[in-house]
């Protein structure tokens, strides 16, 4: 079966900090994607971003970044320059087999003025 | 519509009475997803439709809980004889065909059992 983890439950930082989500997932498919989604106060669903796991190379998209590496079957995504409108909810999420997505816990980001 | 659309977007029912809520996916996407998001915390799977296949069911907490997708397109999520701890929102995703393609969330509604 597949797991997602995401450690920190909650982080909190100031504005213009960098600030880093940790995702380990586990599963035993050679074939499989990965993504994050952003959930903020207003409660819908944002995707981010989606990797398959043949493709290793990190991508940055604006502030946002992302570093997957399967040696350690993680999934981190690391914010830079934070602003007060990055504050929510991110769940890291996994599709091993069909599309159902299994997502890891969330982590509560709050960014501070 | 554009997105996913979910009704009503909040809910409130006596314990005991029989609850449907509404998703409307993306036109032309065929998978169709039901979650289940509890007061802080992760995303509980549910239910899953793909085309004409027969769905995934494996997430539903109880024969309470049942789901249809009619024409391949709506889907009405169903829970009899509700109770205190169905109480979350309840979140409708689709996608279009094909393995690890990115789903698109509706807004959610919010059941509360009292």
């Amino acid at each position: 079966a597949q797991k997602v983890t995401q450690a920190q439950t909650e982080i909190s930082v100031v504005e213009k900090e960098d600030v880093t989500l940790d995702c380990v997932y586990e599963t035993r498919d050679t074939t499989y994607y990965l993504f994050w989604y952003k959930q903020p106060p207003s409660g819908e669903l944002v995707f981010l971003i989606r990797r398959n796991s043949f493709d290793e190379q990190n991508e940055i998209s604006g502030r946002y970044s992302w570093n997957f590496q399967k040696s350690t079957s993680s999934f981190n995504f690391t914010i830079t320059a934070s602003q007060v409108v990055d504050s929510a909810v991110y769940f890291c999420a996994l599709i091993v087999t069909g599309n159902m997505l299994t997502f890891g816990g969330g982590t509560r980001l709050m960014v501070k003025p | 519509g554009a997105g996913v659309s979910q009704s009503p977007s909040n809910k409130v029912t006596e314990k005991g009475k029989d609850v449907e809520l509404r998703c409307d996916p993306i036109s032309g996407h065929t998978a169709l997803y039901w979650y289940r998001q509890s007061l802080g915390q992760g995303l509980e799977f549910l239910i899953y439709f793909q085309g004409n296949s027969a769905p995934d069911k494996s997430g539903l907490p109880s024969d309470r809980f049942s789901a249809e997708r009619t024409g391949g397109s709506v889907s009405t999520l169903t829970i009899q004889r509700t109770q205190q701890e169905d109480s979350a929102v309840y979140l409708c995703a689709s996608s279009v065909r094909g393995r690890g393609t990115e789903a698109f969330f509706g807004q959610g509604t919010r059941l509360t059992v009292v």
